[in-house]
């Protein structure tokens, strides 16, 4: 069955440093996303791309957030300047064309700002 | 805005318990309904799904119904199993607008032998 991959599975990462998490979504999906996860709490939309740029970006997405997809497979996204509270899961997603498939999930990256 | 409301958790049931989960939502369009599963120190994994109002989705004993009078999409599973212990999580999406999922809080699921 066909996954999404995301590297690394943990990143431990100064405050101030910049990060970028990787992703390679299902190869013949369109659409992309990436989520977030406090520890313990709910999982927040942050941004979806589609055909080459943001369709739509959560309050969340600020300046020191970007998404980019340089080769036609993986998917990035990165925080300039990280805080602490970016400390979180983050999760990539793909989905397909057909409207109720639901998303296929990463197995998540978890970053550590200390 | 849209919006999924979960029963909080955490809920502990012993095994070959009747479960249920409550989930509600609030949505401005046609949402299809979801429920995403997350076992300890994993990803999400979809569980289920229904795209229209009566439809029943189901897998690995769990069921949900999409009771679009009640905005309902409750998940249930007749005799739950030590394995069954997880979060889940209960979600929608609109199409249209992107595909953008939007989450209920989770519920914590633990079982006991």
């Amino acid at each position: 069955e066909p996954e999404v991959t995301q590297t690394p599975s943990h990143q431990v990462t100064q405050m101030g440093q910049e990060v970028i998490l990787r992703c390679v979504p299902i190869s013949n999906h369109l659409y992309f996303y990436w989520y977030r996860q406090i520890l313990g709490q709910k999982v927040e939309f942050l941004v979806s791309f589609y055909n080459n740029e943001i369709s739509e970006k959560s309050e969340i997405f600020d300046d020191q957030f970007s998404v980019e997809r340089p080769d036609g497979s993986n998917f990035t996204l990165k925080i300039r300047s990280t805080k602490l509270e970016d400390s979180a899961m983050y999760f990539c997603a793909s989905l397909g064309w057909a409207a109720g498939d639901g998303y296929t999930f990463g197995s998540g990256t978890r970053l550590t700002v200390v | 805005g849209d919006s999924v409301t979960q029963m909080e958790g955490p809920v502990t049931l012993s095994e070959e318990a009747f479960l249920t989960i409550n989930c509600t939502y609030t949505a401005t369009g046609y949402p299809s309904l979801f429920w995403y599963v997350q076992y300890p120190g994993e990803g999400l994994q979809l569980l289920l799904k229904a795209t229209k109002a009566d439809d029943k989705g189901s897998n690995k004993g769990f069921e949900a119904t999409y009771r679009k009078e009640t905005t309902s999409f409750h998940l249930e599973k007749g005799s739950v199993q030590v394995s069954d212990s997880a979060v889940y999580f209960c979600a929608l999406m609109i199409y249209n607008q992107g595909g953008k999922l939007i989450f209920g809080q989770g519920t914590e699921l633990s079982v006991k032998p």
